[in-house]
Order: structure tokens, then sequence, then C-alpha cells
């Protein structure tokens, strides 16, 4: 099946600074979603990119589908001590429309020291 | 904000039991899923629900798992007898409709001794 690698595994930065991480894949996706998992809840949706070269922000978020279709990024500036928490990228199955079934990458855990 | 609600939040229970877990999605959503973290692992699709009837499972949805909705508001996830290895996070997840935001629950843990 279709597998997400996310790298790095874990970041230790301080606040302010900027993070980037990201998410390669052996196959195409044609949806790329970015969510966040924080201690006790459920993943949430960060971003959702749908277009191969798609450039797209949420407030201090910006992420990026790649060109190839196999890979993305994540970048969050200025980070602040509630960025912690773990980052997944995730997507539905390449040709098919079933958005609910996702394959999740292993995540990036993201530690924010004051 | 409408959410998704599950319960219990955290289950300990003996190998070879039966365990229910339940879930309420999102009142107007239409597709209901179920996903599975094992402690410091990715999140894994189990099993996806429509129509009041199973559209995809995974490998690890064997006979030991079984979903249904028994009205309109609940989704359940029963593991028939329980083993070691399925200790783990269970997501449960809603969306409206075919290509939707999926939302998480905030998990039920099952710890199985």
């Amino acid at each position: 099946g279709q597998q997400l690698n996310q790298s790095p595994q874990s970041m230790f930065i301080q606040e302010g600074e900027d993070v980037s991480m990201n998410c390669t894949s052996s196959s195409i996706f044609n949806t790329w979603l970015w969510y966040k998992q924080e201690p006790g809840e459920g993943p949430v949706l960060l971003i959702a990119l749908y277009k191969a070269g798609e450039l797209t922000s949420n407030g201090r978020l910006t992420a990026q589908f790649g060109i190839t279709r196999k890979d993305s990024f994540l970048n969050i500036s200025a980070s602040i001590p509630s960025d912690v928490g773990i980052y997944f990228c995730a997507g539905p199955p390449a040709g098919g429309t079933s958005y609910g079934k996702l394959t999740f990458g292993q995540g990036t855990i993201l530690t924010v020291h004051p | 904000e409408p959410e998704v609600t599950q319960t219990p939040s955290h289950q300990v229970t003996q190998m070879g039991q039966e365990v229910i877990l339940r879930c309420v999605p999102i009142s107007n959503h239409l597709y209901f899923y179920w996903y599975r973290q094992i402690l410091g692992q990715k999140v894994e699709f189990l099993v996806s629900f429509y129509n009041n009837e199973i559209s995809e499972k995974s490998e690890i949805f064997d006979d030991q798992f079984s979903v249904e909705r028994p009205d309109g508001s609940n989704f359940t996830l029963k593991i028939r007898s329980t083993k070691l290895e399925d200790s783990a996070m269970y997501f449960c997840a809603s969306r409206q409709g075919a290509g939707g935001e999926l939302f998480f629950g905030e998990g039920s843990r099952l710890t199985v001794l």
C-alpha cells in the first residue's frame, strides 16, 4: 500500500524560530493534508492541498504540494509554545474518491521551548 | 462548534473480553470512520461506513471487529475477543459529504491486559 515518510521525526526548537518539515511518498498523491495532534486529542486538519504546486497558508502555517505529487512541505513561522504537538501528513488513495480513507505519515513531534 | 464525541475515554479490559467503543458523529454527517493509533505510531485506517453498510475496510479490520449504527446518532466499534495487540487509541471520524473535511473525535484509549 501507499506509505508516507515524514522527516524529521522530532524537532526541539526555541520559541520564535521557524520550523520546516516534509513528507514524501514513493507513489503519487492527488491530495495532501496536514494534521496536528495535541496530547489526548484527535488529529485536527490544518491545511489541505489539492493541486500540484499549490502553496497554501493558514496563519503562520504554510504548506506546499510538490510538483512531482510525491511530496509536501509544512512550514511554521515564528513558533510559539502552543505549536507543540505531533504533525501528520496524510492523503487519500491515489485515483480513489474516498477522501475519508487516509494514509498517515508517522508524524513529526514538535517541542517548543519558551 | 459541532464535534465528534467518543465514549469511554479510557477502557481497561482483560484479554478475550468483548469491548464496545461508542461514537456520536456530527449530526448532519453521512460518512463514518474508525481509525486506530498504537502508542507512538501513526494513525491507521480501520473501516469506513456509509448508507448503513461498510464501504471499505483495512486488513487490520478482521472478523473480530464489527461496526454498527444502531440508531440515528450512535456509531459503534465492537471487538469481540480482545487481544493484547488491540491496545491502542481508537478514533472515530465523520464527514458530511464525499469530499468534505474529516473531523476526528478525541479518541478512546483501550488497554488490554
